[in-house]
């Protein structure tokens, strides 16, 4: 079954500090996209990763990838009240469709 | 350039009903997919088209059905409604599949 899943599903954090939100997929793909979701948005697009190794950055955000372990990080830097969102990672296995997973609510305390 | 576009924004059935949702993809894009999201069942596929066939369809009951016009424009239909099929229905554009899609702003449908 190809499955993705993230964690944490919920996480609040200070303002100022850094955390990770991990994304484990379940069966081969180098091509992983990271989404962010506003409340009763659509989704927007932040990264798109399509090697192992691969790491992009914006801003305070950092994704990465590791194919071999199946892998996926997002990782937030100096958090900020405007990074409070939903944030998704998607895995094409080559079947012209995205496997979402579950969703990471992030809320940022100042 | 114009992104995708979706209509309508919202919309309010009843049960029993039917509903099309239409969704224009970036210019240039063949390939359109739905999806929808809910909070228990989260972001799910539905169908993709490219070039105006059906390449691919997700696990939904015969109800849900899609089509594709020859200006890449798309429709998805769902008939008799039941009040599990509110949603946030999204639909994105790319050049090919699920590579680089990009999404509409949704179409939040409410069965009552």
């Amino acid at each position: 079954e190809l499955k993705v899943e993230q964690n944490p599903l919920f996480l609040s954090m200070q303002e100022g500090k850094n955390y990770t939100i991990y994304c484990n997929y379940s069966t081969t793909s180098d091509r992983l996209y990271w989404y962010r979701q506003d409340p009763g948005k659509s989704l927007e697009s932040l990264f798109v990763l399509l090697s192992n190794g691969a790491v992009k950055q914006e801003g305070r955000l950092m994704a990465s990838l590791d194919t071999k372990a199946r892998l996926s990080t997002l990782h937030i830097t100096a958090a900020v009240h405007d990074l409070s969102a939903t944030y998704f990672c998607a895995v094409d296995f080559g079947n012209e469709k995205l496997t979402f997973g579950t969703g990471t609510r992030l809320t940022i305390i100042p | 350039k114009a992104g995708v576009t979706q209509t309508p924004r919202y919309l309010i059935k009843t049960r029993g009903q039917q509903v099309t949702l239409s969704c224009s993809p970036i210019s240039g894009h063949r390939s359109v997919s739905w999806y929808q999201q809910t909070p228990g069942q989260g972001l799910q596929f539905l169908f993709e088209y490219f070039s105006e066939t059906q390449r691919n369809k997700g696990n939904f009951p015969g109800r849900f059905s899609g089509r594709q016009f020859s200006n890449s424009r798309s429709e998805m239909n769902v008939s008799t409604l039941e009040l599990g099929d509110s949603a946030l229905y999204l639909c994105a554009s790319s050049f090919q599949g699920a590579y680089e899609q990009y999404f509409g702003p949704g179409t939040r449908l409410t069965v009552t």
